[in-house]
């Protein structure tokens, strides 16, 4: 049972637009930055989003982060087939905490 | 950019130490300002961090694992590494090293990965 809960799977077609849901405390979410990892089949996971809506460099525009009292969403605009991944979110409670993880499938 | 790469035996026997070292490249540890981490994704599961270390060797686990888990740095290496003592087959998984988001002297989360290593506990 992990700390954040998020669905296990989202789906969408190309050119939709789907959110990513994460759902925390007050000791987590609530307090601290959320962060969104993207996972391709077989690789590391990928920083996406850091400090609740902050892109690194080289991640497109087309994902966005947003953070409202304890919980969390990652949006996804433009979806595009290479974006069929898994997604997580993390934050701090006393230690780095992840979400269950959400399997997108570009339909 | 930084890069990290994982290294250690991918076979350990049960009750046994798993050791793996992360070198780091594309930057120094020593420079300090950056948490060291550790991370372990079991078989098509989730991701659950293990620890982290700073420079100067001050550490902090994952409370669910701290009994079990060591992690050390050798600044002059540029590696860092990790221990976890009596595996038993539920510490199979892959084991990611990353270096952490960090800012005015707090850090958060991963946010550069190494590629990941598998370890596999069995006799």
């Amino acid at each position: 049972q992990s700390v954040l809960t998020q669905p296990p799977s989202a789906s969408g077609t190309p050119g939709q637009r789907v959110t990513i849901s994460c759902s925390g405390s007050s000791s987590n979410i609530g307090s601290n930055y959320v962060y969104w990892y993207q996972q391709l089949p077989g690789t590391a996971p990928k920083l996406l989003i850091y400090r609740n809506n902050q892109r690194p460099s080289g991640v497109p525009d087309r994902f966005s982060g947003s953070k409202s009292g304890t919980s969390a969403s990652l949006a996804i605009s433009g979806l595009r087939s290479e974006d069929e991944a898994d997604y997580y979110c993390a934050a701090w409670d006393d230690s780095v905490v992840f979400g269950g993880g959400t399997k997108l499938t570009v339909l | 950019q930084v890069q990290l790469q994982e290294s250690g035996p991918g076979l350990v026997k049960p009750s046994q130490t798993l050791s793996l070292t992360c070198t780091v490249s594309g930057g120094s540890i020593s420079s300090g300002g950056y948490y060291w981490s550790w991370i372990r994704q079991h078989p098509g599961k989730g991701l659950e961090w293990i620890g982290y270390i700073y420079y100067s060797g001050s550490t902090y686990y994952n409370p669910s694992l701290k009994s079990r888990v060591t992690i050390s740095v050798d600044t002059s290496k540029n590696q860092f590494s990790l221990k976890l003592s009596s595996v038993t087959a539920a510490d199979t998984a892959v084991y990611y090293c990353a270096r952490d988001d960090c800012s005015g002297g707090s850090c958060y989360s991963p946010y550069y990965w190494g590629q990941g290593t598998l370890v596999t506990v069995s006799s």
